[in-house]
């Protein structure tokens, strides 16, 4: 079963505009990471923020996490067409040395001319 | 350099028969990771290989194996193929670093590089 939960499911906004995307995990973690996906292709690591991080930045992105509330955003600023995509985020669980991770549900964003 | 190389891209089965998918991951990159994903249960881990040993395996029925070959690449078999099959399956590399072990580094890891995917369609 997944272990993130993606809010919201789904988001259109125009260009020029920030999108945000939450994504909430259950148990502790290692590292959070953001992953995009267009049109069922592969998946593009876009950023790894660490659980000793609170916040981390590339370019247009800006990540949070929140290990309290065990949960992270995901901003992206002065968005474009070219944004338009599936954006997950996925855990890696603290106390284990192997890799593996657990996805969230995703938000797909829809970013109008 | 090159990205991870699934093939084939694209492969239509029947109920019953076996498949056989393929990866290629970035050159210096030993961990091979498989996930599975469907409208319906989203992205779902498989296995994952390291230096030719399977470290970690998902919750999926025996029917799914995998090997990871001395150069990295990997391979996954699904055995008696069901119309539930019927997914994209992504391979990911990752430099993954590891203790005597095997274990992962995490702190030397930078995320994982995805293939394109191979769209299984079962009928």
């Amino acid at each position: 079963s997944q272990q993130g939960e993606e809010d919201p499911q789904a988001l259109s906004i125009q260009e020029g505009e920030n999108a945000t995307m939450n994504c909430s995990y259950k148990t502790s973690i290692n590292n959070l990471q953001w992953y995009r996906q267009n049109s069922g292709r592969g998946l593009v690591h876009l950023i790894l923020i660490r659980s000793n991080e609170r916040e981390k930045h590339s370019g247009r992105l800006r990540v949070t996490l929140d290990t309290s509330k065990k949960s992270s955003s995901l901003l992206i600023t002065a968005s474009r067409a070219a944004d338009t995509a599936s954006y997950f985020c996925a855990t890696a669980a603290m106390n284990t040395g192997f890799q593996k991770l657990v996805f969230g549900t995703g938000t797909r964003l829809l970013v109008s001319p | 350099k090159a990205g991870v190389t699934q093939t084939p891209r694209y492969l239509i089965k029947t109920r019953g028969q076996q498949v056989t998918l393929s990866c290629s991951p970035i050159s210096g990159h030993r961990s091979v990771s498989w996930y599975q994903q469907t409208p319906g249960q989203g992205l779902q881990f498989l296995f994952e290989y390291f230096s030719e040993t399977q470290r970690n395996k998902g919750n999926f029925p025996g029917r799914f194996s995998g090997r990871q070959f001395s150069n990295s690449r990997s391979e996954m078999n699904v055995s008696t193929l069901e119309l539930g099959d019927s997914a994209l399956y992504l391979c990911a590399s990752s430099l993954a670093p590891g203790n005597a072990q095997g274990h992962t580094l995490w702190a030397t890891t930078n995320g994982y590089t995805f293939g394109s995917g191979t769209r299984l369609t079962v009928v």
